[in-house]
C-alpha cells in the first residue's frame, strides 16, 4: 500500500477567506497525482491529473502545484465560498490504480 | 465527462446473506474498474481490481471467496459480498477510467453504503 497523506483533516474558513492544503505522496516511480472534489451524497469528481514536476494546474479559484522530487502537491482556492465546501482528495497513480489520502474536509461559512 | 453508476446506493441486510453491487460505465468501454471500501474517517481502500474477461486481481488482506468481483462486460462490473457479516458495514465504490490516456481522470460511481444488521 502506498502512503498517500493529507493535511489538514478538516479545514473551517470564512467565506472569502483562501486556503490550501497539502498531499504528500511517495516521490520515488512517480507516475501522476489526482486532486479530487467530492460533495456529501455525489461522487467524487476530478480537478487536476497532473503528471510533471513543478506543474501548476488552475481552474477557475482552484489551483494546484506539484512537487515530484520532494513528494507533495499543495491544493489553494482563492476567495472561499460556501460552495466549495467538500472533501478533497489526493490520489497516488501507482500505474494500475490510485491510491487515496483521507482527505481534507472544507467547512466554508458565509 | 464519462458517466459511471453504482446501485444500489443503500442497503440493508441481514448477517448471512449476500448483497450484489453493479457498477456500470455508461459511455466508454472500461476493460478495468477498480472497487474501494472506506471505513469511518479512513481513507478509500483498493480491495481490487476487475478486469474485463478475466479474474479479479485483489489487494492483500481482502477474501477473494468472501467478496466476489465479476467483469463479464466492457461496461459492467459486480461485487458480491458473500455471507456477510455486521464488519462488513462499509461504504463501498467503484471507479473506471476511460483508457484512451495513460493519465486521465478516473470516474466514480455513487457508492453503495452496506449495513448488515
Amino acid at each position: 500500500i502506498l502512503n498517500v497523506e493529507q493535511s489538514p483533516q478538516s479545514l473551517h474558513v470564512q467565506e472569502g477567506d483562501s486556503t490550501n492544503f497539502t498531499c504528500s505522496f511517495p516521490s520515488s516511480n512517480f507516475y501522476a497525482l489526482h486532486w479530487y472534489r467530492w460533495e456529501t451524497a455525489k461522487s467524487p469528481e476530478a480537478l487536476f491529473v497532473m503528471t510533471l514536476n513543478g506543474d501548476e494546474k488552475k481552474k477557475g479559484r482552484i489551483s494546484a502545484t506539484l512537487n515530484t522530487k520532494e513528494g507533495y502537491s499543495y491544493l489553494y482556492i482563492k476567495g472561499s465560498q460556501p460552495e466549495d465546501s467538500a472533501t478533497y482528495l489526493c490520489a497516488f497513480w501507482s500505474g494500475y490504480a490510485l491510491n487515496f489520502g483521507k482527505g481534507t474536509s472544507l467547512l466554508v461559512t458565509p | 465527462g464519462a458517466v459511471v453508476s453504482q446501485h444500489p446506493s443503500r442497503v440493508i441486510c441481514k448477517s448471512g446473506t449476500s448483497v450484489k453491487i453493479e457498477c456500470r460505465s455508461l459511455d466508454f468501454q472500461a476493460t478495468t474498474m477498480f472497487w474501494y471500501r472506506q471505513f469511518p474517517k479512513k481513507s478509500l481502500m483498493l480491495m481490487a481490481t476487475s478486469n474485463e474477461g478475466s479474474k479479479a486481481t485483489y489487494e492483500q488482506g481482502v477474501e477473494k471467496d468472501k467478496f466476489l468481483i465479476n467483469h463479464a462486460s466492457l461496461t459492467l462490473s459486480t461485487l458480491t459480498v458473500t455471507s456477510a457479516h455486521p464488519e462488513d458495514s462499509s461504504f463501498y465504490i467503484c471507479s473506471a477510467r476511460d483508457p484512451t490516456g495513460p493519465f486521465t481522470e478516473a470516474f466514480f460511481g455513487q457508492g453503495t453504503r452496506l449495513t448488515v444488521v
